[in-house]
């Protein structure tokens, strides 16, 4: 079945890079899209992205200045990079494979999500 | 943007009791490009319904979606213990994707 698995660094500094990774099982990363989403602790959920397997992207408009999702067909994997990141950036991070139907997709199978605080 | 407003905030039902939620947006979603959510507590969101009224694989019948343009909900015919949890409905009509507040659905 299909499994996706997040990880990285639990703890950012202020200003400085958060990177993570969800690395796919049971699944290529050829032909579907692939999406990052965010959760604040006690909040709702925020759309970050979502890119194809052969690397266009589409950005939240609120972060794209500050986001790159990126793939790894080699290791079966894709990547989330936020810059300069503040408080505001902890949350829950979820990576998501997503299912297309009638010509739109939507997120179906979803990783476990991985904490991520910026704290100095 | 495509606001999403569900309602209500929190649904207090007993076991065995209809639920009705309602996700409303601030414009017409495309082709009811709308799919619903359920959220337990640390646990990764589950895609419950997708095109506004099509059931996800293994999603017991007892969930249905309808609606369409501004107007949908998600009504949960008899509330199972394992059903009580938060609910979020999305659009995936335009970008960015976004999701409403959440539906809290408790046991009363």
């Amino acid at each position: 079945q299909v499994q996706l698995q997040e990880s990285g660094p639990g703890l950012v500094k202020p200003s400085e890079t958060l990177s993570l990774i969800c690395t796919v099982s049971g699944s290529s990363l050829s032909k579907y899209y692939w999406s990052w989403i965010r959760q604040p602790p006690g909040k709702g959920l925020e759309w970050i992205g979502y890119i194809y397997y052969t690397g266009g992207a589409q950005y939240n408009p609120s972060l794209e200045s500050r986001v790159t999702i990126s793939v790894d067909m080699s290791k079966n994997q894709f990547s989330l990079k936020v810059t300069s990141v503040t408080a505001a950036d902890t949350a829950l991070y979820y990576c998501a494979r997503m299912h297309c139907s009638n010509n739109s997709c939507f997120d179906y199978y979803w990783g476990q999500g991985t904490l991520v605080s910026v704290s100095s | 943007e495509i606001v999403l407003t569900q309602s209500p905030g929190t649904l207090s039902l007993s076991p065995g009791e209809r639920a009705t939620l309602s996700c409303r947006a601030s414009q017409s979603v495309h082709t009811n490009y709308l799919a619903w959510y359920q959220q337990k507590p640390g646990q990764a969101p589950r895609v419950l319904i997708y095109g506004a009224s099509t059931r996800a694989t293994g999603i017991p019948d007892r969930f249905s979606g309808s609606g369409s343009g501004t107007d949908f909900t998600l009504t949960i015919t008899r509330l199972e213990p394992e059903d009580f949890a938060v609910y979020y409905c999305q659009q995936y009509s335009t970008t960015p994707r976004t999701f409403g507040q959440g539906t809290r659905v408790e046991v009363k």
